[in-house]
């Protein structure tokens, strides 16, 4: 069974840009969530999605959204980029939303502000 | 206070000694408690979750918590140089909270 995949894997941006970074969950699994990881603040939760719904959402600004597609791709789109958003960026997947449900992460999108 | 606490360390133990990573967490409603290893630049790896009080084994891993004390730890028996990493505490309520991660060594 493939794991979770995240494209792209690194991404090299600019100040005011945008950027969209996608997420395919393991097979079957509905539930998408995603971290920002950086070396001071560690593993941050940003969001996470089921069947299509955003159901918890962590203390980022507006300019961070995301999305769920109907076969349970996400993805998630940063506006205006700021050099504090250069971070690794994580989704990980799980079956369903289930407190013991154990979620499994991709290998991450890299971006980096210029 | 963090919500996910850990020992930053670094840890370090000689090869074959048990490896003891700790952490506590604040919110009493967490359900489940997971344990995730990340090796330098690589994404987290889940090794261990555990809902009910008490041990949980897996190999060489034990995972333990204890509810009332809002604590839960992982034992690493026989350390070996490739479980040189740093684990992350993770403590699922309404979401999931990590803590700052306990950097292992395992030296030969």
């Amino acid at each position: 069974k493939a794991g979770v995949t995240q494209t792209p894997r690194y991404l090299i941006k600019t100040r005011g840009q945008q950027v969209t970074l996608s997420c395919s969950p393991i097979s079957g699994h509905r539930s998408v969530s995603w971290y920002q990881q950086t070396p001071g603040q560690g593993l941050q939760f940003l969001f996470e999605y089921f069947s299509e719904t955003q159901r918890n959402k962590g203390n980022f600004p507006g300019r961070f959204s995301g999305r769920q597609f109907s076969n349970s791709r996400s993805e998630m789109n940063v506006s205006t980029l700021e050099l504090g958003d250069s971070a690794l960026y994580l989704c990980a997947s799980s079956p369903g939303t289930e407190s013991n449900q154990p979620q499994h992460f991709g290998d991450g999108t890299r971006l980096s502000i210029l | 206070q963090k919500e996910v606490e850990q020992n930053s360390g670094p840890l370090s133990v000689p090869e074959g000694a048990i490896a003891s990573l700790n952490c506590t967490y604040s919110d009493r409603g967490s359900q489940s408690f997971f344990w995730y290893r990340q090796y330098s630049g690589k994404s987290p790896e889940l090794i261990m979750f555990i809902y009910s009080n008490g041990d949980k084994e897996d190999g060489r891993f034990t995972a333990q918590l204890n509810k009332a004390s809002q604590y839960v730890s992982l034992l690493i028996r026989d350390s070996q140089p490739s479980d040189s990493a740093t684990y992350l505490c993770a403590v699922k309520g309404n979401d999931m909270r990590f803590g700052a991660g306990t950097r292992l060594t395992v030296k030969p």
